[in-house]
């Protein structure tokens, strides 16, 4: 596609429920990476996907959250049993080769747990 | 753990007014980005500096490299209410395999 797309836009959420963000990269971008923003600030790295690979999750909160990516394209962020202070918008970005730096973000998934 | 810190946190000024942020890091960054953001959206590149002491123009938007490359400077001259958000910036690094760290943001708002 011609952007980062992003879905759901926004997501209410009860506490321990479990939730699932997409992230549909610019085709041919080989590198994708999730970040997290909470309201007023910068963006806190989650991780990061060479390929279908992910050479770095080290910014991956607990073990509630995963992600996978397949076909070098669509990546999925799962929250498992939310809580609170998952509150955040979620941000997917992706590049082309992942070498340098400059990416391309989607608008993000505004996450609400309730 | 490389951090960028960036300064102002909060910047308010009437429309006309020159402004510089700043972002200063103690490691080395193979390139430094500047990116945008506004409400609802996510942030959007401006530039990218990849080299030393470098300088690059974008309208009424200066961005400079340090000559160490640990450091860069955002200059708007005659802001308008246009370029009200948040600035961000973020170095990469071969030693962080390519991945961005950024800092936590300057926000301008800019006011008629």
């Amino acid at each position: 596609g011609a952007g980062v797309s992003q879905s759901p836009s926004n997501k209410v959420t009860e506490k321990g429920k479990d939730v699932e963000l997409r992230c549909d990269p610019i085709s041919g971008h080989t590198a994708l990476y999730w970040y997290r923003q909470r309201l007023g600030q910068g963006l806190e790295f989650l991780i990061y996907f060479q390929g279908n690979s992910a050479p770095d999750k080290s910014g991956l909160p607990s073990d509630r959250f995963s992600a996978e990516r397949t076909g070098e394209s669509v990546s999925t962020l799962t929250i498992q049993r939310t809580q609170q202070e998952d509150s955040a918008v979620y941000l997917c970005a992706s590049s082309l080769d992942g070498r340098t730096g400059g990416y391309t973000f989607g608008s993000g998934t505004r996450l609400t747990v309730v | 753990t490389q951090l960028l810190e960036q300064s102002p946190q909060f910047l308010s000024i009437q429309e006309g007014e020159n402004l510089t942020v700043y972002c200063n890091s103690s490691s080395v960054f193979s390139s430094l980005q500047w990116y945008r953001q506004e409400p609802g959206e996510g942030p959007v590149l401006l530039v990218t500096v990849v080299t030393g002491g470098e300088v690059k123009k974008l309208k009424r938007l200066t961005f400079q490299f340090g000559d160490a490359r640990k450091d860069s400077s955002l200059h708007i001259t005659a802001a308008q209410p246009g370029d009200t958000g948040l600035y961000l910036c973020a170095g990469a690094s071969e030693a962080n395999a390519g991945k961005s760290t950024f800092g936590d943001g300057t926000t301008l708002t800019v006011k008629p």
